[in-house]
C-alpha cells in the first residue's frame, strides 16, 4: 500500500504561491498521484491528478519528478477562501481504494 | 467529474435507533461506491466498499451487522446505523469512483446520537 507523507500544517499569507509537498516512496508503477480539498464539514473535492512530470488545470499545478516519489501541488497566489485540508493520495497499485493520510491544513493569513 | 449527493445532510437521533443515510450519484453510474466516516480533525477512515448488485466490502474493524450497506441500483447506495450510540456519532461521506483511481465525493452527513 503506498503510504504518502505530508507536513501537518502550513500557514501562508494572502496572494504568495503555496507549495505542498507530499512523499510516496513505495508508489506502484501504475498508480496515479491525486490530490483533493476539503472545508470543514464537506466532503473532499478533486483539485489535480498526475502521472509523471508537470500537470497544470486553472486551480492549481502539481509537479511529479522522473522517479515519482514524490509529488508537489502548487497553489498559485492563494486566498483565504484557500484555508483547508490538502490530502495527497495515491492508488494501491490498481486497487480501487484510497487510503487517506493525515492531510496539511493550510491556512491563509490576510 | 461525477455529482454525487447525500441525505440527510444532518441528523441527530436518539441511542439505540437506526438511522439511514443515502448516497446518490446524479450524473454517473456507480458500480462501485465507498463510505468513510471523518471524526472532528481526523482524516478520513474507509469503513466499506459498496458493490451494485453485491455484498459490500467491509474495512477491518468494521461491524457491517451494525453498519448495513445497500446498493440496489447504480445510482444509489444506502448505509444504516443501526442501535446507534453516542460514539457512532460522526461525519460520514461517500464517494464514487470515477476513472482513474479518482473519487468523487457527497457532502457528507453529520450524525448526532444523544
Amino acid at each position: 500500500l503506498a503510504k504518502t507523507t505530508q507536513p501537518i500544517s502550513m500557514d501562508s499569507y494572502e496572494g504568495q504561491e503555496v507549495n505542498i509537498t507530499c512523499s510516496h516512496n513505495n508508489i506502484a508503477t501504475n498508480d496515479y498521484i491525486t490530490w483533493y480539498q476539503q472545508f470543514p464539514s464537506q466532503g473532499p473535492r478533486f483539485i489535480i491528478q498526475g502521472y509523471k512530470t508537470k500537470v497544470t488545470n486553472e486551480v492549481a499545478s502539481l509537479f511529479i519528478p522522473a522517479d515519482r516519489k514524490s509529488s508537489t501541488l502548487s497553489l498559485p497566489r492563494v486566498s483565504l477562501s484557500d484555508t483547508a485540508v490538502y490530502y495527497c493520495l495515491v492508488g494501491d497499485n490498481g486497487n480501487e481504494k484510497l487510503t487517506f493520510g493525515t492531510g496539511t491544513r493550510l491556512t491563509i493569513i490576510p | 467529474g461525477a455529482v454525487v449527493s447525500q441525505h440527510p445532510s444532518r441528523v441527530i437521533c436518539k441511542s439505540g435507533t437506526s438511522v439511514k443515510i443515502e448516497c446518490r450519484s446524479l450524473d454517473f453510474q456507480a458500480t462501485t461506491m465507498f463510505w468513510y466516516r471523518q471524526f472532528p480533525k481526523k482524516s478520513l477512515m474507509l469503513m466499506a466498499t459498496s458493490n451494485e448488485g453485491s455484498k459490500a466490502t467491509y474495512e477491518q474493524g468494521v461491524e457491517k451487522d451494525k453498519f448495513l450497506i445497500n446498493h440496489a441500483s447504480l445510482t444509489l447506495s444506502t448505509l444504516t446505523v443501526t442501535s446507534a450510540h453516542p460514539e457512532d456519532s460522526s461525519f460520514y461521506i461517500c464517494s464514487v469512483r470515477g476513472a482513474r483511481e479518482t473519487q468523487y465525493f457527497g457532502p457528507g452527513t453529520r450524525l448526532l446520537v444523544l
